[in-house]
């Protein structure tokens, strides 16, 4: 069990820039999730899968966020046209869907937009 | 808008002291979670209650969820300078989906040698 991982770890890119993370959640778990993290905050729920299928997505998630999982393994978000405001810690989590779900966060991808 | 406050917000103690972190709703979760956090790495499972009045202990650390779970604690006796960290606790099973978490702002503790 290698837990999740989360690439790249640190992204420092310019206004207006497209980004992508990507999340490799632990093998056997059919449920992936992403957080987003601002300073002194706790984090925010974003968007979920379970397997290939996006469930739900916040509010908080505008249309220049998009997020994928092909095959229902591995996931990637995408953010078009970076603002200031987008700057913080994207945390991803994955959990095998169960009575009393146990989420099993990322490291995060820390994203500063200049 | 769900809304989970923790309180404090920041804690700074001598090791060797006891300390209660509180987590309040206005709404009632079908579990409650508290999560440890490192600078720069996300947040680690410390324990979930999901029964009204339930307590669990983890070696020094002692949660409780209130009776109309509502509202949870974190007591730690005898704190230790390895305790430190941000705490945060975590409401689920909103819109029925216990992986959904509203979480708090999270209490920031420091133990001083």
């Amino acid at each position: 069990d290698t837990g999740v991982s989360q690439d790249p770890r640190h992204k420092i890119t310019k206004r207006g820039q497209n980004v992508t993370f990507r999340c490799d959640p632990i093998s056997e778990h059919n449920r992936l999730y992403w957080y987003r993290q601002t300073l002194g905050q706790g984090p925010e729920f974003l968007t979920y899968f379970q397997n290939e299928a996006q469930l739900e997505k916040s509010r908080l998630l505008s249309d220049r966020f998009s997020a994928e999982r092909p095959k229902g393994s591995f996931s990637t978000l995408e953010i078009q046209r970076t603002e200031q405001g987008d700057s913080a810690m994207y945390l991803c989590a994955s959990s095998l869907r169960a009575v009393g779900e146990k989420l099993f966060f990322g490291s995060g991808t820390q994203l500063s937009v200049l | 808008t769900q809304l989970l406050e923790q309180s404090p917000q920041f804690l700074s103690i001598q090791e060797g002291e006891n300390l209660t972190v509180y987590c309040n709703s206005s709404s009632v979760f079908s579990s409650l979670q508290w999560y440890r956090q490192e600078p720069g790495e996300g947040p680690v499972l410390l324990v979930t209650v999901v029964t009204g009045g339930e307590v669990k202990k983890l070696k020094r650390l002692t949660f409780q969820f209130g009776d109309a779970r509502k509202d949870s604690s974190l007591h730690i006796t005898a704190a230790q300078p390895g305790d430190t960290g941000l705490y945060l606790c975590a409401g689920g099973g909103v819109s029925g989906n216990t992986g959904k978490l509203i979480f708090g702002q999270g209490t920031t503790l420091q133990v001083k040698p």
